[in-house]
């Protein structure tokens, strides 16, 4: 069970680049996010999809894109790579069993270096 | 808008002794509250989760949380750590009707030293 599987692991860009983090969930679930982390600020929600067809912008959106095609995948698209995006970028995928509430799933993670 | 705090950025603590990690929110609406863990250079793996019922929480690993409306806080506790401990750990919150999108604390990173 693969579960939430992000590539690529570490990726150095210049700035002005662009580039597509890709993440892919075998679970069927219908919520998938895209969280950037950085020292001493958590993880802050850039975008997220509630469905195929359905995105909208979280805490942090500026400089990305992304689109929900299908339940499995959601890419996050950085346009024109900024030294401010330098980050990890973790994807997740969560469900709401009745019975047992809310769960999210967290990929391993994408290491972005914006030189 | 949700916000959640964690005053502590590091806890150090020697092996088998006890162990709190504080978080507190803030929010106008009905919340669920989770912690997770992070191990390096990993993703974050659900602990546990408060939903509604009972205000104490047992979660994997031996750790437990109590949640505390009137204070609103979530603190995560465990009476005996181990070396195995040592990780990020991140409060987090979400909207009862939106419960897909987390809003994170900053993250306390726990030391266990021999």
């Amino acid at each position: 069970n693969a579960g939430v599987t992000q590539t690529p692991k570490f990726q150095v860009l210049k700035t002005g680049q662009s580039m597509t983090l890709q993440c892919a969930q075998d679970m069927n679930h219908e919520y998938m996010s895209w969280y950037r982390q950085d020292p001493g600020m958590g993880l802050r929600l850039i975008h997220y999809s509630v469905g195929a067809g359905i995105t909208d912008q979280g805490e942090v959106p500026n400089g990305y894109n992304v689109s929900r095609s299908t339940t499995e995948d959601f890419p996050l698209r950085l346009l024109s790579a900024a030294p401010s995006q330098t980050s990890v970028y973790f994807c997740a995928s969560s469900y709401s069993p009745a019975d047992r509430g809310p769960e999210a799933f967290f990929g391993q993670g994408t290491r972005l270096t914006v030189v | 808008a949700q916000s959640v705090t964690q005053l502590d950025s590091q806890v150090p603590v020697f092996e088998e002794a006890p162990v709190e990690l504080r978080c507190n929110y803030s929010s106008s609406v009905s919340v669920y509250l989770f912690w997770y863990v992070q191990y390096p250079n990993q993703g974050l793996q659900l602990l546990l989760k408060y939903l509604s019922g009972s205000t104490l929480v047992k979660g994997i690993n031996g750790f437990e949380a109590e949640f505390n409306k009137s204070q609103t806080s979530f603190h995560l506790r465990k009476p005996s750590v181990h070396i195995s401990d040592t990780a990020e750990y991140f409060c987090a919150v979400s909207d009862v009707d939106s419960s897909y999108k987390l809003i994170f604390g900053s993250g306390t990173r726990l030391l266990v030293r021999p």
